[in-house]
C-alpha cells in the first residue's frame, strides 16, 4: 500500500454511543500517531505509539478516549459515551526510523 | 511548552507571485525541528519541507523555502512563482527534537491561502 489508510473516511453517530476509527500505517512504519483536528484549527495531538505500546498519550483528553495497536501495525482509536464536542477530523500518521510523518485523510466524525 | 503562532488566517496571492506564510514559535528548548505541511480540501496533511534548529542553512525543497531566523524565532515559509493547484491551508509545526523525527509535533492555526488566476 502507497500511503496511510484510515476508515471509515465519514461516521456520524449519536450521543453516547460507541465509536471505532482504524488507521492502517504505511508497512513498516513503526512510530504511529492520532491527531483530532476541529474546523478551523490546526492539528492536536493525542496519542502516540512505538511499536505495539503507547509512548505518550498525554493528548487524550479524558478516559473516554483510548486507542489500541496491538500488533504493532494497524491501529483503532476508540471513543465511548460519545458527546457533541468529540465531533471533528481524526488524523492519523505513520513514520518510519527517521523523517516526517505522513498522514492519513481522516475520519470526518460527528456526533449528533 | 512548545507554541506556534500563524498570524495570517487567509491570504490572496496573484498566481505567479511568490508567497511568505508567516510563522513564529515559541519554545525553551534547544534541540528542536520546524516543519510546513499543506492540507488541501481533500483533507490530508502533505509535508512540505523541514528545518533542524541546528541547521545553518535555510532548507529547501523545490518551490519552497524556509525563511528561518533562530533569533527572532521564526520560521517563515516561502513559496516562489505561486501555481493555482497551491490553494490549501498550510500548517506550522514544531517537535521538541531535531533529528529530523516528528514526535509530539505542536501545529499552529493554519494559514488559508488562495491563488487567483
Amino acid at each position: 500500500g502507497a500511503g496511510v489508510s484510515q476508515t471509515p473516511s465519514n461516521k456520524v453517530t449519536e450521543k453516547g454511543k460507541y465509536v471505532e476509527l482504524r488507521c492502517d500505517p504505511i508497512s513498516g512504519h513503526t512510530a504511529l500517531y492520532w491527531y483530532r483536528q476541529s474546523l478551523g484549527q490546526g492539528p492536536e495531538f493525542l496519542i502516540y505509539f512505538q511499536g505495539t505500546g503507547a509512548a505518550d498519550d498525554s493528548g487524550l483528553p479524558n478516559d473516554r478516549f483510548f486507542a489500541v495497536r496491538p500488533e504493532g501495525s494497524v491501529s483503532t482509536l476508540k471513543i465511548q459515551r460519545t458527546e457533541r464536542g468529540d465531533s471533528a477530523v481524526y488524523l492519523c500518521a505513520s513514520r518510519g526510523a527517521r523523517g516526517p510523518l505522513h498522514f492519513g485523510n481522516g475520519t470526518r466524525l460527528t456526533v449528533t | 511548552a512548545q507554541k506556534i503562532t500563524q498570524t495570517q488566517p487567509g491570504m490572496f496571492v496573484q498566481e505567479k507571485e511568490a508567497v511568505t506564510l508567516d510563522c513564529t514559535y515559541d519554545t525553551s528548548d534547544q534541540s528542536y525541528g520546524l516543519f510546513w505541511y499543506k492540507q488541501p480540501s481533500s483533507g490530508e496533511m502533505i509535508f512540505l519541507i523541514y528545518q533542524g534548529s541546528y541547521d545553518e542553512q535555510n532548507a529547501t525543497e523545490g518551490r519552497y523555502s524556509l525563511n528561518f531566523q533562530k533569533a527572532r524565532k521564526s520560521a517563515n515559509l516561502v513559496i516562489s512563482a505561486s501555481q493555482l493547484g497551491d490553494s490549501a491551508m498550510y500548517f506550522c509545526a514544531m517537535s521538541p527534537y531535531s533529528g529530523g523525527g516528528a514526535d509530539g509535533l505542536t501545529f499552529g492555526k493554519g494559514t488559508h491561502l488562495i491563488i487567483q488566476p
